[in-house]
């Protein structure tokens, strides 16, 4: 079965400080792969999402994810992080014919 | 831009009592869901549904169920509420035929925070 691991359960920050939010998941083929998130008191929202094509995909608020298939990993980055981008953020993976499922989330203090 | 609209999002319901968890989307959606979101956890797949009156089972549908009378509309059912079920419950709708297992973005609602006493 596939599962999804989110190491970090919380990350703090200072602004401007680069971020990497690690992703792991065990499914042996081909993937869909995602990142939410969820700033305070908002709804869940698609931050970016990989399918196929380069494996460095960039999404909104200058954040991106590169997926290492090697490794199993889409691990989401930000080279400068500001107050705003705190939020919890979830990864989610689906494989073919499969559910979406989603990791445990990292919340993301930034201290301004 | 699609709105997904849970009707409550706060509610205090006793052990024992039948819960309804109402679900409106307006963007003509053919796949939606419910989640269970808990601290460490994450999110989890309670029940789906691709299509009007179909329904499948997701991770932990146990205690639950739900109801798929018209397309915009989605109903999650705590026969019998109890308070290992509480929690975040979040709806979500996704626009093609793939079920759950669409690769397409997911739109969830503002969720609904369940307190079962």
């Amino acid at each position: 079965a596939q599962s999804v691991s989110q190491h970090n359960h919380h990350v703090i920050l200072s602004e401007a400080a680069s971020l990497e939010l690690g992703c792991n998941y065990s499914y042996g083929g081909t993937v869909n792969l995602f990142w939410y998130v969820q700033y305070p008191g908002q709804h869940l929202q698609l931050l970016l999402k990989y399918f196929s094509g380069d494996p460095l995909v960039k999404g909104i608020k200058g954040f991106e994810a590169e997926f290492i298939k090697s490794k199993f990993s889409f691990n989401l980055r930000k080279p400068s992080v500001q107050w705003s981008d705190t939020a919890e953020y979830f990864c989610a993976v689906n494989a073919r014919a499969s559910k979406i499922i989603f990791g445990s989330g990292t919340r993301l203090s930034i201290r301004p | 831009d699609v709105k997904v609209t849970q009707s409550s999002r706060y509610l205090v319901k006793r052990t024992g009592e039948k819960v309804f968890l109402e679900c409106v989307q307006d963007m003509d959606h053919e796949n939606m869901f419910w989640y269970r979101q808990d601290p460490g956890l994450g999110l989890r797949l309670i029940y789906f549904s691709y299509d009007v009156k179909m329904k499948e089972k997701g991770d932990i549908p146990e205690g639950y169920s739900v109801s798929r009378e018209k397309k915009e509309r989605f109903s999650l059912i705590l026969e019998s509420a109890s308070t290992n079920q509480t929690s975040m419950y979040l709806c979500a709708s996704s626009l093609g035929h793939g079920g759950a297992t669409t690769n397409e973005k997911l739109f969830f609602g503002s969720g609904t925070q369940l307190s079962v006493l």
